[in-house]
């Protein structure tokens, strides 16, 4: 099994649907992140996780909800998006963060491309 | 606030060439720095990981170094080879803020 993974891999969706992101991590983690990576734009952090507790919220429109049950698994719910949400959206998992630091090295998954019309 | 820079945003390049990616950060009080790699489509991959407290790091045909004092950081690429081609991100890790900031890449092409 790959290290993180991340399902679906695409997703298009209307502005008034509701769907969900799934992360899932095989690599004895602690903490989960997820990133939305936009055209001609750097990764941007939305969310952190440490020990399933959420650590950081980087300014996220509400219509963005993470769910962390345990350390091995993270969504990430969509509701009512806007087009300018279309984006990669990453997932990525670290040993733990110490603090409030990535001290360690950061495991990626492919990405969920969002498509909203 | 911590900005990183990656000039060039896009490079091409002859297989063979031995060349090197550049990446600057504004604040110098960093805890790490790592370097990605990225396929079109895909998500990253990481290559390198240098703590604040080191100046190097090795792997294979590729070396990272860490200047904190002037703000750059470069990735060393020896023979290039086709499938070297990608997308390179930089990151460094903000002390103040405890986030990992990443710069917009370098887009390289190696061409056969």
């Amino acid at each position: 099994e790959t290290g993180v993974t991340q399902t679906p891999r695409h997703l298009v969706m209307g502005m008034t649907n509701k769907k969900s992101l799934k992360c899932e991590q095989h690599l004895g983690h602690n903490a989960m992140y997820w990133y939305k990576q936009s055209a001609k734009k750097p990764l941007e952090l939305m969310f952190v996780y440490n020990f399933k507790e959420q650590t950081e919220n980087n300014s996220v429109p509400s219509r963005f909800s993470p769910e962390c049950p345990n350390s091995s698994h993270l969504f990430l719910h969509l509701h009512t998006l806007q087009p300018e949400d279309s984006a990669l959206y990453l997932c990525a998992s670290s040993q733990d963060r110490g603090g409030r630091r990535d001290t360690g090295e950061l495991f990626f998954g492919e990405g969920s491309r969002l498509t909203v019309l | 606030k911590q900005e990183v820079t990656q000039i060039p945003a896009a490079l091409s390049v002859p297989e063979g060439e031995n060349l090197v990616l550049n990446c600057s950060f504004t604040d110098s009080a960093i805890y790490n720095l790592q370097w990605f790699r990225q396929d079109p489509g895909k998500g990253l991959t990481s290559l390198l990981l240098i703590q604040s407290s080191q100046r190097e790091q090795t792997s294979g045909r590729l070396n990272a170094s860490l200047d904190k004092s002037s703000g750059r950081s470069t990735l060393y690429i020896a023979a290039s080879q086709p499938g070297d081609s990608a997308t390179y991100l930089c990151a460094a890790g903000s002390s103040n803020t405890g986030k990992l900031i990443f710069g917009q890449g370098t887009t390289l092409q190696v061409k056969p």
